[in-house]
């Protein structure tokens, strides 16, 4: 069964710092791994999708990476802002057309 | 285009009632998902649809809770004689086709059972 986990579980930053965040899974048989963010009350915005084919993906300020083999995606936020805290969640797609798996996410604050 | 919505965005009811929580998905997205989100947690599966039929129930706690897709499109969460713990936000998502496409999320509709 597929765990996923995610460390730290918050983490509080100065504005404009660059910051990564990290997730682990237990089964490297994925077919991608996606990141989410999700802001107090709300649902989850996708934010990068990568394939298992794919190493890394990026968006603006995003960059996410993924390393099946030690069971590994980070995502990396450059430069970050107020607006960028929120919780951030990983999800592993895995084979076949298992739905996602989630980690417990990181609740990451920006403070201006 | 419109994204996932859920309703209603908020429900309170008592200890053994009946509840049904509806999602529209993204209008051509064959694939619908349910989630369920406790505090500080990850969103946890409960039922998979492509289609009108439901490709993977393994995640519904008991047979208390139901969910159907008639006709492909909206779907209905049904709880039967809730429970306290059953309160929580549940999420409905939809994609393309299948698990490997990028899964769009509703707001969530938040439950809580007094």
């Amino acid at each position: 069964k597929q765990e996923v986990t995610q460390i730290p579980a918050a983490l509080s930053v100065p504005e404009g710092e660059n910051l990564v965040l990290n997730c682990s899974f237990t089964d490297s048989a994925i077919y991608n791994l996606q990141w989410f963010r999700q802001d107090p009350g709300k649902g989850l915005t996708s934010l990068l999708l990568i394939q298992s084919s794919q190493r890394e993906q990026t968006s603006g300020r995003l960059n996410a990476s993924l390393d099946k083999s030690s069971g590994r995606s980070t995502l990396y936020i450059a430069a970050s802002q107020p607006g960028d805290s929120a919780t951030y969640l990983c999800a592993s797609g895995n084979s076949g057309n298992t739905p996602l798996v989630f980690g417990k996410g990181t609740r990451l604050s920006v403070i201006a | 285009g419109a994204g996932v919505s859920q309703t209603p965005s908020n429900k309170v009811t008592e200890k053994g009632k009946y509840v049904e929580l509806r999602c529209d998905p993204i209008s051509g997205h064959t694939a619908l998902y349910w989630y369920r989100q406790s505090l500080g947690q990850g969103p946890e599966f409960l039922i998979y649809f492509q289609g009108t039929g439901a490709a993977d129930d393994s995640g519904l706690p008991n047979d208390r809770f139901f969910a159907v897709r008639p006709e492909g499109s909206v779907s209905t969460l049904k709880i039967q004689r809730t429970e306290r713990g059953d309160s929580a936000v549940y999420l409905c998502a939809s994609s393309l086709g299948t698990s490997a496409d990028t899964q769009y999320f509703g707001p969530g509709t938040r439950l809580t059972v007094l």
